[in-house]
């Protein structure tokens, strides 16, 4: 089956750097997303990656190894606001359909 | 340009009722997909629509079922509802079927009791 898999949870302090990894298993790859949601809140989309690399955007970078099937969100200068769960998301077919990951919480400490 | 709008917001019902939510999509926009969101999981992928037809379908009882209209708005449908449905349901547009960013709507909490 297609499948992405992300960790659960993850907590760091405000103003240090935080990498939330996301491994995928698709039939196919067609470029891997990342969105943010707080609480209450919809989704809302951050990053795409659909090359190799770095992608660079403010305090948020995401990269991606398509010979690993990896990637990663990086979030620098952390700040209370960033608190939310942060989902990948990667179009695995050639129907292009999104498949998600279950989410990483991310808690911001003082 | 205005967001993607969902109706209604909230909805309470009964076990064994149906329900029917909208989506009015970013105009332009001719790709709507549904989500079901429940409390600590991640979006379930329901199905999407482009051009009044639906592309894709993810793995949901056939109670689950939807239409999008020549306008782009979309809506879905639960029969027969059951408590496990409660759940917040997401709508998202794109321009085109394999754009990788979606625009979420509010959502709709519909709670079955």
């Amino acid at each position: 089956g297609q499948s992405l898999e992300q960790p659960s949870e993850v907590t760091a302090v405000e103003g240090a750097i935080v990498q939330i990894n996301c491994t995928y298993q698709t039939s196919g790859f067609y470029g891997l997303s990342w969105y943010q949601q707080h609480d209450g809140g919809a989704p809302t989309f951050l990053s795409y990656n659909g090359l190799d690399g770095l992608e660079e955007t403010g305090r948020f970078s995401s990269f991606l190894s398509r010979s690993d099937s990896y990637g990663y969100l990086l979030l620098q200068e952390l700040q209370m606001k960033d608190s939310a769960s942060y989902f990948c998301a990667v179009r695995g077919d050639s129907n292009y359909q999104l498949i998600w990951g279950a989410g990483t919480k991310l808690i911001i400490k003082p | 340009k205005a967001g993607v709008t969902q109706t209604p917001r909230y909805l309470i019902k009964t076990r064994g009722q149906q329900v029917t939510l909208s989506c009015s999509p970013i105009s332009g926009h001719r790709s709507v997909s549904w989500y079901q969101q429940t409390p600590g999981q991640g979006l379930q992928f329901l199905f999407e629509y482009f051009s009044e037809t639906q592309r894709n379908k993810g793995n949901f009882p056939g109670r689950f079922s939807g239409r999008q209209f020549s306008n782009s708005r979309s809506e879905m449908n639960v029969s027969t509802l059951e408590l496990g449905d409660s759940a917040l349901y997401l709508c998202a547009s794109s321009l085109r079927l394999d754009s990788y960013e979606q625009y979420f709507g509010p959502g709709t909490r519909l709670t079955v009791t």
